[in-house]
């Protein structure tokens, strides 16, 4: 059974770059699926962020492409999250999920890790 | 790409049945079967309920069911149970290749 694991700081300081790993076990990320970041702030709803395929292919959220960096490890089985130049608005917990292919849904996900953007 | 639109809140007591709406456009909803829903209690990460707008993956009971007719896609949950208060999102491929979430439903059960 697939199940992700988030794994980073939990606290960046403004204009920094958040940094995170989803760590895949019970499968390979070499499997036919994409693998997403989804982030949702306090209070408020979600947010996808990006995808990636175990071939590097990626597709980001409009909104947030010029800051956005996902990338894959397929020897760690494992893909990461960069988010360049935060802010307070950045704050979230932050969510991997995995992408079925043949329906678009995200079927499998992280239990999520907090993130605040704070001096 | 702008949040796919949800009611804030739905409520009903146990044993009714409520639905909830989720309305995009034709470059998300309307162009595509690819719209899923996500329940999520308070405090847990969310988890996949329905799946190509009216699919419930194993394990889901069948009292959740889905919809969609035009830019307009539906949740409904019948035989309202205590453990279905939680807040629902709904989810669509776009054309642009990306995904967009609804701004999240509050269900509360009477």
């Amino acid at each position: 059974q697939v199940q992700l694991q988030e794994s980073g700081p939990g606290l960046v300081k403004p204009s920094g770059t958040l940094s995170l790993t989803c760590a895949v076990s019970g499968g390979s990320i070499s499997s036919s699926n994409w693998w997403s970041w989804v982030r949702q702030p306090p209070g408020k709803g979600l947010e996808w962020i990006g995808e990636i395929y175990h071939s590097g292919s990626t597709n980001y959220n409009p909104s947030l492409k010029s800051r956005v960096t996902i990338s894959v490890d397929k020897s760690k089985n494992q893909f990461s999250l960069k988010l360049s130049s935060v802010t307070a608005a950045d704050t979230a917990v932050y969510y991997c999920a995995r992408i079925v292919v043949s329906y678009d849904a995200f079927d499998i996900w992280g239990q999520g890790t907090m993130v605040t953007v704070s001096s | 790409q702008s949040a796919l639109t949800q009611p804030p809140s739905v409520s009903g007591s146990p044993g009714q049945s409520v639905t909830i709406s989720c309305t995009g456009t034709s470059s998300d909803v309307g162009s595509y079967n690819r719209v899923s829903w996500y329940q999520q209690p308070p405090g847990t990460a969310p988890k996949l309920m329905i799946y190509e707008v009216s699919n419930r993956p194993s394990g889901v009971p069948d009292r959740f069911s889905g919809s969609k007719s035009g830019n307009t896609a539906s949740l409904t949950i019948s035989g309202l149970q205590a453990e279905d208060e939680a807040d629902y999102y709904c989810s669509s491929y776009t054309s642009s290749s990306t995904y967009v979430f609804g701004g999240g439903t509050k269900l509360t059960v009477l």
